[in-house]
This record gives structure tokens, sequence and C-alpha cells, in this order.
């Protein structure tokens, strides 16, 4: 089974704080995606990386940051943690480009005070 | 626990009855669909996926159906159980620009009661 495992389940960070959220996938998988959810606004796509050192923007980049160095993992960086990121923030990977489900982490729970 | 999503539509169902969930998908493009069961305090779990020259493909007691005329996508769980409640999400697949993009629906919440 696919394990995409993501660092921390819950964060309190402040305002203006510099975030990483850390994400890594055991399965070889080429592509690694990072969405946020809340409630009423379902999942929505922050960035997206179809290989290492590559990265596109999704629907809702402004204010984050990625980094791929390895194929494995997948930061998610919040530069100035603002209380508008509070949020559940999921990281998925997924073996092909097309037609290819994605596998979920957990999740983590970041609260920005 | 966590909140995945305070005001959605909730279906609830005896345990040992069919579910049926349904969800409406937006572009006539679309050539792949997934569905997703998310748990309190996990993140989603894919469950079965279905290419668009397909109408119905069947899993272990789930079945979905596919409805290109209408945009329609539903998921049907037989004999439905108790680990069966959660958020259940559709997902549509956009190729747009190369790239391959998952369209999520806001989902649906599953009760089985006893």
């Amino acid at each position: 089974d696919v394990k995409v495992t993501q660092s921390s389940r819950y964060l309190v960070k402040r305002t203006g704080e510099k975030v990483f959220l850390e994400c890594v996938q055991d399965m070889d998988h080429e592509n690694m995606f990072w969405y946020r959810q809340d409630p009423g606004l379902g999942l929505r796509l922050i960035y997206f990386s179809y290989d290492v050192k590559m990265k596109e923007k999704g629907d809702i980049p402004e204010g984050y940051s990625v980094s791929r160095e390895k194929k494995e993992r997948f930061s998610l960086i919040l530069e100035s943690a603002s209380t508008n990121q509070t949020s559940m923030y999921l990281c998925a990977s997924s073996l092909n480009r097309f037609n290819s489900p994605l596998h979920f982490g957990n999740g983590t729970r970041l609260t920005v005070t | 626990g966590e909140s995945v999503g305070l005001h959605l539509p909730t279906l609830s169902v005896q345990e040992g009855d069919n579910s049926i969930i349904n969800c409406a998908y937006s572009n006539s493009a679309s050539d792949y669909f997934i569905w997703y069961k998310q748990e309190s305090g996990k993140g989603p779990q894919f469950i079965i996926d279905i290419r668009s020259n397909m109408d119905k493909r069947q899993g272990q007691r789930v079945t979905v159906l596919l409805n290109k005329t209408v945009k329609h996508l539903s998921l049907q769980i037989a004999a439905t159980q108790p680990g069966d409640s959660a958020v259940y999400f559709c997902a549509e697949n956009w190729a747009s620009g190369g790239y391959n993009k998952l369209i999520f629906g806001a989902g649906t919440r599953l009760a089985v009661h006893p």
C-alpha cells in the first residue's frame, strides 16, 4: 500500500512565523500535491509537482511556496503565516500524470494565532 | 474530532441497507472519476475509480455508475455497515495544459444507524 506521511499532525504557529509542512511518500510516485481543506470549501489545490525540482501553482498558491529536492519529499512553506491560513493541509501523491488516483496523507491541522 | 464539513448534505441509512451517494460533475470533457471516503481525523481514502469509456464498475461491496449524458456519478454501497460512516467525495479529472488536475465535490456525509 502507498504510504504518504505528513510529519506533523497538529501545529500551532504565530502570525508572521515561517512554517514548514513536510510530506514523504514511499512508493516512488512521480507526482505530489498539496491541498487545503476547509469546511464548506472542500479540497483546494495549492501547489503540485510532477518531477524533482519542478513545481506548478494550483488554484490558491498565494501565500505559499513549495520545495521538491528529492522525489519522495514535497514541502509546503508558509513564508509568513497569517490567521486565514488556519486549515487542514493534505499532501497526496500519484503514480501517473493522467488518470491515476491520488493517495493522501492524514493531514496536518495548522492553527495560526 | 475533525470538522471535515459542517454543512454537508447527510444521507442516513439503516445498517444492512444499500446506500446510494450521488454526485453531479461539471466538465463534460472530464475523462476520469474517483470516489473517496474520509473518516474523522483521517485523509481521504481511495475507494474506486472509473474512466469515461465505462458506465459501471464494481468493487468489493461498492459500485460506481457514470451517466455522461447528464454528468452524474453515483456510488452504491451494498449492505452498509457502521464502518462505512464517513464523508464521501467524488472527484473529476480535468486535463488542462498538459497537466492533470482533480476537482473535488463538496462531499456527502453518510450516517449508518444500527
